[in-house]
């Protein structure tokens, strides 16, 4: 069984448009991220939740909303998605969402906004 | 200038050979982790290191605070290790995860 999934692995979309990625983990963990990564391959954290309530939300345009329903689900919904927009984006968890938890990743999301 | 440095950004070597990955940050952390990204783009933890040193099979992780330096060795490499190394610290009194660019590591045959 996967860890940390995440639907979809690919995603094709015209600018503007509003989409979601869906992450899922089955490890029972109470902290769950999202990342971007670009195209020069440089990781940024976006968000962190921990048992459903925000505890990290970085310099990310407000098109970005993520949600939390239960603690083993975090969805990021992009709202009027631009070209910049385009990259790889990781879902991950963790234990308790101290720094020195492991993190588990997603396989990534690809996004291609044309 | 990136608070987290990574050196050196690429790296070719000969399978057997040791290899050694550094990782320079500006200041006090809590927590500094080595990843591993995949050529298929997936990325695995591979140590999470608050002081000392930690060892994992052929991957050995080293962290000196006071000089805000970690290495990460790879001892007798393979091709299997070709990947992007990548070291991300959390500063101090907050919960920022800042990055390094990575490291991109290819082990020949």
């Amino acid at each position: 069984d996967t860890a940390v999934s995440q639907t979809p692995k690919y995603l094709v979309t015209q600018m503007g448009n509003d989409k979601s990625i869906k992450c899922e983990q089955n490890l029972g963990h109470d902290t769950m991220y999202w990342y971007k990564q670009d195209s020069k391959k440089f990781l940024k954290i976006m968000f962190s939740y921990n048992n459903k309530e925000l505890i990290i939300n970085e310099t990310v345009p407000n098109r970005f909303s993520p949600k939390s329903p239960d603690k083993a689900h975090l969805n990021l919904h992009i709202n009027s998605l631009e070209l910049g927009d385009s990259a790889v984006y990781f879902c991950a968890s963790s234990q308790a969402g101290s720094s020195t938890d492991t993190q588990y990743f997603g396989p990534g999301t690809r996004l291609t906004v044309l | 200038k990136n608070e987290v440095e990574q050196s050196p950004q690429n790296l070719t070597a000969q399978e057997g050979e040791f290899i050694t990955i550094n990782c320079s940050y500006s200041v006090g952390i809590s927590a500094l982790h080595w990843l591993q990204q995949h050529p298929g783009g997936g990325i695995v933890s591979l140590f999470m290191l608050s002081s000392g040193k930690k060892k994992h099979g052929r991957l050995i992780a080293t962290i000196n605070i006071q000089e805000k330096h970690s290495s990460l060795h790879i001892t007798a490499s393979h091709p299997r290790d070709s990947a992007v190394y990548i070291c991300a610290v959390v500063f101090s009194g907050t919960y920022k995860y800042i990055f390094g660019t990575g490291t991109r590591l290819k082990v020949l045959a």
